[in-house]
């Protein structure tokens, strides 16, 4: 199993549209958690931090579950310039805390 | 603030030649981290640095590759006798601490001829 596995998409959303994201990590022992934004060809950039209570930014909503070890982006009011390759990250503690990424789900926002 | 700086933004290669890329960290960052992307796939962890010290090198193929992170000056990642599976972005970033945020440099984009 992956260590950090996400849908690839694309997803294809209407401007307007409320989409969300889901990805699973393996390693129990993962200490932070992160969505990252990646556009082609360029380096990722941080969305946003994931907290244990859940956090908001804007139209984007980041939650975490533990228990069943997944993380969720929710994004609402998609705009064109949301398209882009949505990265989670994991922080795991295996002893040297070195970051785990998904590879990626693609968000394409039509007009 | 500058951010994370690397260069050289396009490097081209011939087969058997070496590859020196360099990333100086954001300011008062200590930790450094090397990633690798190959075209329609993700990122993949090759090794993290802390000044003079290699933490993880878990993700670094054993051969022909090796990092450093010096007291003064940027971190270095070598790749000896480059191959063309080598032609990948190859991303630098860096945090201040462990768990903390990661932030980017723009990449390096090499291709072995």
């Amino acid at each position: 199993r992956k260590e950090v596995e996400q849908d690839p998409g694309p997803f294809n959303v209407p401007e307007g549209a409320t989409v969300a994201f889901n990805c699973t990590y393996s390693n129990s022992a993962s200490q932070s958690f992160f969505w990252y934004r990646q556009d082609c060809r360029k380096e990722p950039k941080l969305l946003m931090s994931v907290y244990s209570s859940g956090n908001e930014d804007g139209r984007f909503t980041a939650q975490l579950n533990r228990a069943s070890q997944y993380i969720s982006l929710l994004i609402r009011d998609s705009k064109l310039s949301d398209s882009a390759t949505y990265l989670c990250v994991v922080n795991l503690d295996s002893g040297t805390y070195k970051y785990i990424f998904g590879t990626g789900t693609r968000l394409k926002v039509l007009a | 603030n500058a951010g994370v700086m690397q260069n050289p933004r396009h490097l081209v290669r011939r087969r058997g030649q070496e590859a020196r890329l360099r990333c100086s960290p954001m300011k008062g960052h200590s930790h450094v981290y090397w990633y690798r992307q190959l075209p329609e796939e993700g990122l993949k962890f090759m090794v993290y640095l802390q000044k003079e010290n290699i933490i993880d090198e878990s993700g670094m193929p054993k051969e022909r590759f090796s990092a450093e992170f010096p007291k003064e000056g940027p971190s270095i990642l070598r790749i000896q006798q480059v191959v063309r599976g080598d032609s990948a972005a190859y991303f630098c970033a860096s945090s201040p601490g462990q768990s903390e945020k990661l932030f980017f440099g723009s990449g390096t984009q090499l291709s072995v001829l």
